[in-house]
C-alpha cells in the first residue's frame, strides 16, 4: 500500500542545517509531485514547496526562498528537504505529500519534528 | 501576499449541517485554484477529504462534501457526527506559483 515514510525528530542549534527525509512505498515514484508543508506547535498547516515528477523541477514559497532546497532520488524513491539558517521559529512537524499533478493531494507522511533551540 | 481565509471557528450540534468557507484574497476561488480540504485530529497528520474542489477520496465520509459557493470554496458536512470535531485545513493553488493554505477552521461538535 501506499506510504510515505519520514525520517525521525532531529534537534539543531540556530544557524545549522537539517535534512529530512521522505521515502516513498507502494505506487510509482516518478508519477507524483511531493510537497513539503509544516507545522508549527500551535499553528496552521504551512506550504513550503514542491518538487515535480522528474526531479528537475521545484518551486518554493517566497518565505522560504534562499533558505530551503527539495531533492529527490528517484532510484531510492525518496524526497529530500532542506532547511538551513535555522532559527527558532523553525521549530515546527514538517511533512511530505504528495499530489498527483492536477491538484489531487492524497497520502501524507506521519510528519518530523524539527526542534531548534540552543 | 497572497491570504486564503477560513472561519476559526465554528460550532455544529451533531447531525446538523455545517458549512466551512475558504476565501482568497485575490479573487473569486474558481476550479482552477483546484481547492483541496483537510482535517486534521490533534496529534495526527492531515488527512485529505476533497481534491480539486469537489471531489472525494475513496475514503471520504458521504457526508463530507466539496464545492464552490459565491466566491469561495466551501465545505459541508452533512448529519454531523462527535468523530468529525477536528482543525480543516483548505489549500489553494496560485496559477505558475505556490499553494497556500487557508488559516484553519477549528470544528466544535457540540
Amino acid at each position: 500500500q501506499v506510504q510515505l515514510v519520514q525520517s525521525g525528530a532531529e534537534v539543531r542549534e540556530p544557524g545549522a542545517s537539517v535534512r529530512v527525509s521522505c521515502q516513498a512505498y507502494g505506487y510509482t515514484f516518478s508519477n507524483y509531485y511531493m510537497h513539503w508543508v509544516r507545522q508549527a506547535p500551535g499553528q496552521g498547516l504551512e506550504w513550503m514547496g514542491i518538487i515535480n515528477p522528474n526531479g528537475f523541477s521545484t518551486h518554493y514559497a517566497q518565505k522560504f526562498q534562499g533558505r530551503v532546497t527539495v531533492t529527490r532520488d528517484t532510484s531510492a524513491t525518496t524526497v529530500y528537504m532542506e532547511l538551513s539558517s535555522l532559527r527558532s521559529e523553525d521549530t515546527a512537524v514538517y511533512y511530505c505529500a504528495r499530489e498527483l499533478p492536477g491538484g489531487f493531494f492524497d497520502y501524507w507522511g506521519q510528519g518530523t519534528l524539527v526542534t531548534v533551540s540552543s | 501576499q497572497t491570504v486564503v481565509t477560513q472561519e476559526p471557528s465554528l460550532t455544529v450540534s451533531p447531525g446538523g449541517t455545517v458549512t466551512l468557507t475558504c476565501a482568497s484574497n485575490t479573487g473569486a476561488v474558481t476550479s482552477g485554484y483546484y481547492a483541496n480540504w483537510f482535517q486534521q485530529k490533534p496529534g495526527q497528520a492531515p488527512r485529505a477529504l476533497i481534491y480539486s474542489t469537489n471531489n472525494k477520496h475513496s475514503w471520504t465520509p458521504a457526508r463530507f462534501s466539496g464545492s464552490l459557493l459565491g466566491s469561495k470554496a466551501a465545505l459541508t458536512l452533512s448529519g454531523v457526527q462527535p468523530e468529525d470535531e477536528a482543525d480543516y485545513y483548505c489549500l489553494l493553488y496560485y496559477y505558475g506559483g505556490p499553494w497556500v493554505f487557508g488559516g484553519g477552521t477549528k470544528l466544535t461538535v457540540l
